[in-house]
């Protein structure tokens, strides 16, 4: 069966420091991979996708940036935080399949201080 | 462009009762998934239903159903009997073969059931 690792659960960051969110998925290959960020008390926003290593979309214009190191690799990251990337990360996968759902990750709540 | 809308910030059902969460959607594409997932207070989103715009019948799933009505544009999620473990926050959201890689979800409905 299918397993997806986010890490860390928590993390509190000072304004202007860097940031790097893991996540890996275990028990396929070649998923499509999801970033989302969701603000507090808020639906999901897409922030990057990625269908294949080394190819990354991004979704909206911001200070983060994701990459696709390895097949069942995301990592998203910041040189910079702001106040506003305060939120909760959800690090999503797919099958390519139309039908296919995303399966979430538990997500990494992020506090910019 | 597409668009989720759910207009039920919170709602409250009695335990063993059934209840309705409403999920409202506009694309002008004609092929399109409506999936809905539920977000306990733990924080992580876990998959309950999924409905294809050219299915004929509505999407069942034990105690969830999907009331799919494609000529409204609406896709309300039933969860019979319910459970105190029901509660916590439920999204409705929106795929279009169009845009297969962009998922859009609506803002959310709080369910809390009473005992």
């Amino acid at each position: 069966s299918q397993t997806i690792h986010q890490w860390p659960a928590t993390l509190v960051q000072p304004v202007g420091s860097p940031l790097s969110l893991e996540c890996t998925v275990e028990g396929t290959s070649n998923p499509n991979l999801y970033w989302y960020r969701q603000a507090a008390g808020r639906g999901l926003q897409l922030l990057f996708y990625s269908v294949g290593i080394g190819q990354i979309s991004s979704e909206v214009p911001q200070n983060l940036s994701a990459s696709r190191p390895q097949d069942r690799q995301f990592i998203l990251s910041s040189k910079k935080l702001l106040l506003s990337d305060s939120g909760f990360y959800l690090c999503a996968w797919r099958w390519g399949q139309n039908n296919s759902p995303l399966h979430f990750g538990n997500g990494t709540r992020l506090t910019v201080t | 462009a597409q668009k989720i809308t759910q207009t039920q910030p919170g709602m409250f059902v009695q335990e063993k009762e059934a209840v309705t969460l409403d999920c409202t959607y506009d694309t002008s594409d004609p092929s399109y998934g409506l999936f809905w997932y539920k977000q306990p207070s733990s924080g992580e989103m876990i998959f309950l239903i999924y409905q294809g715009s050219y299915d004929q019948q509505n999407a069942t799933e034990g105690r969830y159903s999907l009331n799919f009505q494609k000529a409204r544009k609406s896709a309300n999620l039933v969860i019979s009997a319910s459970q105190l473990g029901d509660s916590a926050m439920y999204f409705c959201a929106m795929r279009t073969l169009r845009n297969n890689n962009d998922m859009r979800f609506g803002a959310g409905t709080r369910l809390t059931v009473k005992p």
